[in-house]
């Protein structure tokens, strides 16, 4: 089956920086990949997902990347404000189907001003 | 506001209580699922519901008993717990199962003594 795998754990970053976590995935089926995020006392929400017929998408100040020959995925956030400090998560899934969404292990992101 | 709701949001019991957890959604959809949440660990999917029918059970100790009495509702039933399902239990919903995106709600945090 899937298996995701998620790093950095932590990130620290100071205001203005750019963040980027990376997510590999095992199944080469696998054809979406959505980014969560979840912040402190609330349940995680979507901010950007992407599909395996394309690259790259940006949405203002986070974007996604997709290396479907490495089977890697990244999230890149440029600018980072205070409010951007909270755990993220990857998945992929052979399908666009929540049932089938295999979970990384989350990223801690800090942002310090 | 994800327009799931979650009650309680604490709960604290012992081994042999019987409980339960509540998931409402505002949203139209008919899919809901549970998953677990633990520190350091994947988001676990426990249950799905589509169209008020279970679709997908991974593997779930008998002592958690979901229920769906409408595409609205979903409950989870706790009962004879073991300290290590204290957790973080998160119902999400979504349109039908073949669909880019979770809803998830606030999350009931379990303690189990």
């Amino acid at each position: 089956g899937e298996n995701v795998e998620q790093h950095p754990s932590t990130l620290s970053v100071q205001e203005g920086d750019s963040a980027v976590i990376k997510c590999t995935y095992s199944d080469s089926a696998s054809n979406y990949f959505p980014w969560y995020k979840q912040e402190l006392g609330k349940g995680p929400q979507l901010i950007i997902d992407i599909r395996s017929n394309v690259g790259e998408k940006k949405d203002q100040r986070i974007a996604v990347t997709l290396n479907k020959t490495a089977k890697h995925f990244s999230l890149h956030i440029t600018e980072t404000q205070p409010e951007d400090s909270a755990v993220y998560f990857c998945a992929a899934s052979t399908r666009q189907a929540g049932t089938a969404l295999i979970f990384g292990k989350g990223t801690t992101l800090s942002v310090s001003s | 506001e994800t327009g799931v709701t979650q009650t309680p949001r604490h709960l604290v019991m012992g081994m042999t209580n019987k409980k339960s957890l509540k998931c409402e959604q505002h949203l139209g959809h008919n899919a809901m699922y549970w998953y677990k949440q633990s520190a350091k660990k994947p988001l676990e999917l426990m249950f799905v519901y589509s169209l008020e029918e279970r679709v997908e059970n991974n593997s779930v100790p008998s002592r958690f008993s979901p229920e769906c009495p409408n595409s609205s509702h979903l409950f989870l039933h706790l009962h004879t717990l073991q300290p290590e399902d204290s957790a973080l239990y998160l119902c999400a919903s979504s349109q039908g199962t073949v669909t880019g995106e979770l809803f998830f709600g606030e999350g009931s945090r379990l303690t189990v003594l």
